[in-house]
């Protein structure tokens, strides 16, 4: 069982905003560990989207945007495109369990 | 450039072992852990556990404690994982990924995955 919790879903527009919330508590992001966000395109491995909580790796379009405040963190696509259409994953550490751990997930849909 | 490449699929019967594999290229093998994670059928990311390429350190998940291992041969920069006693719920896609920085770090790059079927 997940101990950050996403929105399952949330779609858009093409060009519109959305926005995948990530909840956690005082054991993972509420205690200082940095979220990392990952996107999954059906039938691929997940890839590095968003790391330190609001960092873009090289390649990956500013469209995407990370953000981290009290126990939550979020991700904000901006101009949304049909290729953005895709699973998305947030991660973090939890020092009550001593492990690594994701997010429920969030599918995009574009509309 | 970074790359990690694992191994086949596999099938298995209840209660048998896999092993799974994940060779390196592209950076000092030594310099970062890598992680493992599964992904069974329509699910989401599970974290399984972390090892230290640099001393062999671990850290498993609770939930596989005791069933699951995780080595380095860093002669030819390969991972393993090796799931013992295995049970249907163990069908799924198998990830391996470098950690950056440390331990708690992010995972990049990704193994392209292994799908690993327990089915009698």
């Amino acid at each position: 069982q997940s101990v950050l919790t996403q929105p399952p879903s949330v779609s858009g527009a093409p060009g519109q905003r959305v926005t995948i919330s990530c909840t956690g508590s005082s054991s993972n992001i509420g205690a200082g560990y940095d979220v990392h966000w990952y996107q999954q395109l059906p039938g691929t491995a997940p890839k590095l989207l968003i790391y330190g909580n609001s960092n873009r790796p090289s390649g990956v379009p500013d469209r995407f945007s990370g953000s981290k405040s009290g126990t939550s963190a979020s991700l904000a696509i901006t101009g949304l495109q049909a290729e953005d259409e895709a699973d998305y994953y947030c991660q973090s550490y939890d020092s009550s369990l001593s492990e690594g751990v994701f997010g429920t997930g969030t599918k995009v849909t574009v509309l | 450039q970074v790359q990690l490449v694992q191994s086949g699929a596999e099938v298995k019967k209840p209660g048998a072992s896999v092993k799974v594999s994940c060779k390196a290229s592209g950076y000092t093998f030594t310099s970062y852990g890598i992680s493992w994670v599964r992904q069974a059928p329509g699910q989401g990311l599970e974290w399984m556990g972390w090892i230290s390429a640099y001393n062999g350190n671990t850290n498993y998940a609770q939930k596989l404690q005791g069933r699951v291992t995780m080595t380095t041969d860093t002669s030819t920069s390969t991972a393993y994982m090796e799931l013992r006693s295995l049970r249907s719920d163990d069908t799924a896609v198998y990830y391996c990924a470098r950690v950056v920085p440390a331990a708690i770090g992010w995972f990049d790059p990704w193994g392209q995955g292994t799908l690993v079927t327990v089915s009698s």
